[in-house]
């Protein structure tokens, strides 16, 4: 049961462009979003991040929007650049008391930012 | 600035052995967490710690067992390695809180 959905394996966009990534979750009870990007061989590095109760957040060229109605957020890269070619992981997270903040990650998207 | 560092980066086992990995968090964070990510799969969390007791636990096999130092370092110990358990294992560090940092991965290879 993927609770968290990246529907599209990959996406190709042109330099310069907006690169605009999607994700679905399914489990009402995640009140924080992250995005990841991952570069072969290594570890996922910290994007960007929104709390459930905000709609939008930005840094820099990168913004997540967040509907919660529509349990769907986006990150929206521009102007993309060849640089940004990674896989982007969407993950989720549900408080649960404690320390507790396991993340719940998608499937992954690959971005090809073409020159 | 510090990253989380993961030792061994490479590690080869035969089937029925057992590996160790280790993970050392970033300055100051006092939670760890272990994810495992199979190939062409999402990372899937394994157990965290905070303050060196076991905060959280996921998918973790019994055959897999973990914990956290005094010096706040993880290690992840894991006993009759089956082929399946091949994959990419990331090690997390945070302050608590919802951003995690991941470590470069231990990437298991069980022949």
């Amino acid at each position: 049961d993927q609770q968290v959905k990246q529907n599209s394996p990959s996406l190709s966009v042109q330099e310069g462009r907006i690169s605009i990534l999607n994700c679905d979750y399914t489990n009402s009870m995640f009140d924080y979003f992250l995005w990841y990007k991952k570069y072969p061989a290594e570890g996922p590095t910290f994007l960007i991040s929104i709390s459930s109760i905000k709609d939008k957040n930005e840094d820099g060229r990168f913004t997540v929007f967040l509907n919660k109605s529509a349990k769907h957020l986006s990150l929206h890269i521009v102007p993309s650049q060849p640089g940004d070619s990674a896989v982007y992981f969407c993950a989720a997270s549900a408080y649960s008391g404690g320390s507790n903040y396991k993340l719940t990650f998608g499937k992954g998207t690959l971005l090809t930012v073409n020159p | 600035a510090a990253g989380v560092i993961q030792s061994p980066r490479h590690l080869i086992k035969e089937k029925r052995e057992t590996a160790t990995l280790k993970c050392y968090p970033i300055p100051r964070h006092d939670t760890v967490y272990w994810y495992q990510q199979g190939p062409g799969q999402d990372p899937q969390f394994l157990i965290s710690f905070y303050e060196k007791m076991q905060s959280d636990k996921g998918s973790i096999p019994d055959r897999f067992s973990a914990q956290q130092f005094s010096d706040y370092h993880s290690e992840l110990n894991m006993s009759s390695l089956e082929l399946g358990d091949s994959a990419l294992y990331f090690c997390a560090s945070s302050t608590p809180g919802y951003e995690q940092y991941f470590g470069p991965g231990t990437r298991l290879t069980v022949t």
